[in-house]
């Protein structure tokens, strides 16, 4: 157990709908990453906010944001969903700001979108 | 544009057997960091390594080692005596700029080790 959590672990909607899909990190990291996991696409660095702010953005669309609130919870927002964002999505905390500093992944969201 | 090849789409082994997984990357930048990822069919995603672009020291750690060589963009990752509980996807990955601005991961090699 990485001390990662995700919610929830699976979520069915469909196209044109909004979701958003909750994480929270290990107990005194500041980081947290977005990233995505599809079959077309492969894994893909989405976000990264350390303490609240926003530090890198990777290949996120527009449709898509996410937040860290001041209790280091992050939330990803999807909306208007296409076919193609079903995915896996993992977050992943770490205690430093930068990618160099070690990441501990959570179990991950499976978001199907028919 | 960043890029990292993984060339080995699936390896199939004997356990026991030594595997290498290759790594190859391609980057403008001076400073970069360079990772690996383990993710069985459980589905989580494991961190395994991490090195900069100044560290060309190659690592072991058990049963794994990586072999890090700027000389031919390579980060490739060895598993010594394989066994069953090694199957899974391994990721490479290359992340840039100080903030890990562009972080690219490679398309994955998918391991099995059969016994």
């Amino acid at each position: 157990d990485s001390g990662v959590t995700q919610t929830p672990k699976h979520l069915i909607t469909a196209t044109g709908q909004r979701v958003t899909l909750r994480c929270s990190p290990r107990s005194g990291d500041l980081s947290v990453y977005w990233y995505q996991q599809s079959l077309d696409q492969g894994l893909q660095f989405l976000i990264h906010y350390y303490n609240g702010e926003e530090r890198a953005k990777g290949n996120i669309l527009e449709r898509f944001s996410a937040q860290q609130f001041p209790d280091l919870h992050s939330e990803l927002n999807l909306s208007s969903l296409e076919l193609g964002d079903s995915a896996l999505y993992f977050c992943a905390s770490s205690d430093g700001g930068s990618p160099y500093n070690e990441q501990f992944f959570g179990p991950g969201t499976r978001l199907t979108v028919l | 544009a960043q890029k990292v090849t993984q060339a080995q789409t699936e390896i199939s082994v004997v356990e026991k057997e030594d595997v290498t997984l290759d790594c190859v990357y391609e980057t403008r930048d001076t400073t970069y960091y360079l990772f690996w990822y383990k993710q069985p069919p459980s589905g989580e995603l494991v961190f395994l390594i991490r090195r900069n672009s100044f560290d060309e020291q190659n690592e072991i750690s058990g049963r794994y080692s990586w072999n890090f060589q700027k000389s031919t963009s390579s980060f490739n990752f060895t598993i010594t005596a394989s066994q069953v509980v090694d199957s899974a996807v391994y990721f490479c990955a290359l992340s840039e700029g100080d903030y890990g601005q562009n972080f690219v991961f490679g398309p994955g090699t998918r391991l099995s080790v059969l016994p």
